[in-house]
C-alpha cells in the first residue's frame, strides 16, 4: 500500500523568505507526483505535476523536484508571500492505480 | 478556465436522510473520482469511473452509498442513509486517461450529519 508523508504538518514564515516543503513515499513505482494547494473551505488547486521520468518541474515562484528511487518530493517555494498561505497537499499515482494517494499537507502561515 | 462543478457545496441534514452530491466534469474529460476528506483520515478515494463505468468502488461502504454516472456531464454520489460519521468535504476530480495526466478538482460539498 502506498503511503505518503508530509513533513512539517504546519511551517510559519515571515513573508520574502524561501522555503522548502517535503513529501515522502514509500512505493517508488509511480507514474506521476502532483502538487495541491488547499485553501480554507475551498478545493484543491493543482500547482505542479511530475512525471516519474522527471526531476523538477518549475511554475513561476514554485519548484517542485522528484527523486523516486528514495521516494521524496520537495516544493521550493521563493520569496514567499502571505498570499501563499495555504495547505499544500502532496499526491502519487502508483503504477497500477488509477487514483492519487494523498499526504495529509503542510499547513503554511506567511507571516507579513 | 474550465473547472469541475460540484452540487451543493453545503448540506446539512439529519442522520437517517437521504443525500446526492452531484459533479459536472471537465467537458471532454473522460474520467471521474470521488474522494472524500476528513481530518483523521486525510483524502480517500470512493469511487472511480472511465467513459461513465465504473471500475473501482473499493473505497466506498457499498450498504449505504451508491455512485453513477448518468450521462458523461453528470456523476452523482449517495448516501442513503446518512449517518453522522459520513460528515466530511466530499470532491469530484475529473481527467483525462493516461498514466501521465493530471487530476482536477472541484471545491467539494461540505456535509454535515446531525
Amino acid at each position: 500500500k502506498q503511503e505518503v508523508t508530509q513533513i512539517p504538518a504546519a511551517l510559519s514564515v515571515p513573508e520574502g523568505e524561501n522555503l522548502v516543503l517535503n513529501c515522502s513515499f514509500t512505493d517508488s513505482a509511480i507514474y506521476n507526483l502532483q502538487w495541491f494547494r488547499q485553501d480554507p473551505g475551498k478545493g484543491l488547486t493543482s500547482l505542479l505535476l511530475i512525471q516519474s521520468s522527471q526531476r523538477e518541474q518549475t511554475s513561476g515562484r514554485l519548484n517542485a523536484s522528484l527523486d523516486k528511487s528514495s521516494g521524496r518530493s520537495t516544493l521550493y517555494i521563493a520569496a514567499s508571500q502571505p498570499g501563499d498561505s495555504a495547505t499544500y497537499l502532496c499526491a502519487v499515482r502508483r503504477e497500477g492505480a488509477n487514483n492519487l494517494f494523498f499526504g495529509t499537507g503542510t499547513r503554511l502561515t506567511v507571516i507579513p | 478556465d474550465a473547472r469541475v462543478t460540484q452540487t451543493p457545496r453545503h448540506k446539512v441534514t439529519e442522520m437517517g436522510q437521504e443525500v446526492t452530491m452531484r459533479c459536472q466534469p471537465i467537458l471532454g474529460h473522460n474520467t471521474v473520482f470521488w474522494y472524500r476528506q476528513t481530518m483523521m483520515q486525510g483524502l480517500e478515494l470512493l469511487a472511480y469511473f472511465r467513459n461513465r463505468a465504473p471500475l473501482d468502488d473499493s473505497g466506498m461502504p457499498k450498504d449505504r452509498f451508491s455512485a453513477e454516472m448518468p450521462d458523461a456531464t453528470l456523476a452523482t454520489l449517495k448516501i442513503q442513509p446518512s449517518e453522522p460519521r459520513d460528515s466530511a468535504v466530499y470532491f469530484c476530480a475529473s481527467g483525462l486517461t493516461g498514466e501521465y495526466q493530471p487530476q482536477h478538482f472541484g471545491d467539494g460539498t461540505r456535509l454535515s450529519i446531525l
